[in-house]
């Protein structure tokens, strides 16, 4: 029963391949969200989606495409592979703004990327 | 350029003592902040949350304080547990900001028998 799953945990790859990781919440809300989490541990926020819709979009190289194909899903598709995209990638979910718990983001357990 | 900062990679405290975590903002824009706790191989999970109209939110073991003018909120547990021993993240959002939420580098902290 858990809120926010992300599969999968682990991912090994060679550079240049092309890669997904799933996100699916049961809580019920709205908004989804990529983060990624350097090796210097600092967690940055990549996209956001609230009802299938893409409402932030950080710079991030078009090589990653967030695809949400209902509220409860949001993927991140990576194509050509690179070294500096070996990170934790973290799947966040929460109401949207506006709501009364706005900006309380339930957080997957993380899917370890490493590019070699 | 980072708006979010907890200047202390790691806080070491004994069993019962109250533990301080402190976080420092340069984003005036920010007006909602956050905790948030994390294990090893887990994702982080969201702990106590502040407003910036309060300078105080308390719940249970957990104290959150707000210096607006200081640009500064700092997190109190008291009494510390030793399953309190995690890296502790401070967030912040911006009205209008699409729940963005920008983090601080976290802060390990070890609660010690």
């Amino acid at each position: 029963d858990t809120a926010v799953s992300q599969t999968p945990k682990y991912l090994v790859t060679q550079m240049g391949n092309d890669k997904s990781i799933k996100c699916e919440q049961n809580l019920g809300h709205d908004t989804m969200y990529w983060y990624k989490q350097d090796s210097k541990k600092f967690l940055k926020i990549m996209f956001s989606y609230n009802n299938k819709e893409l409402i932030i979009n950080e710079t991030v190289p078009n090589r990653f495409s967030p695809k949400s194909p209902d509220k409860a899903h949001l993927n991140l598709h990576i194509n050509s592979l690179e070294l500096g995209d070996s990170a934790v990638y973290f799947c966040a979910s929460s109401l949207r703004a506006g709501t009364s718990a706005k900006n309380i983001q339930y957080f997957g357990a993380g899917t370890r990327l490493s590019v070699l | 350029d980072q708006q979010v900062k907890q200047n202390s990679p790691s806080l070491s405290v004994q069993e019962g003592r109250i533990s301080i975590l402190n976080c420092d903002y340069t984003n005036s824009m920010f007006d909602y902040f956050l905790w948030y706790k994390k294990y090893p191989a887990e994702g982080p999970t969201f702990l106590i949350s502040i407003s910036s109209i309060k300078d105080k939110n308390e719940d249970g073991r957990f104290t959150v304080f707000l210096n607006k003018s200081a640009k500064h909120l700092s997190l109190h547990i008291v009494p510390s547990q030793p399953g309190d021993s995690a890296v502790y993240f401070c967030a912040a959002s911006a009205r209008g900001g699409g729940n963005k939420l920008t983090f601080g580098t976290g802060t390990q902290l070890k609660v010690e028998l």
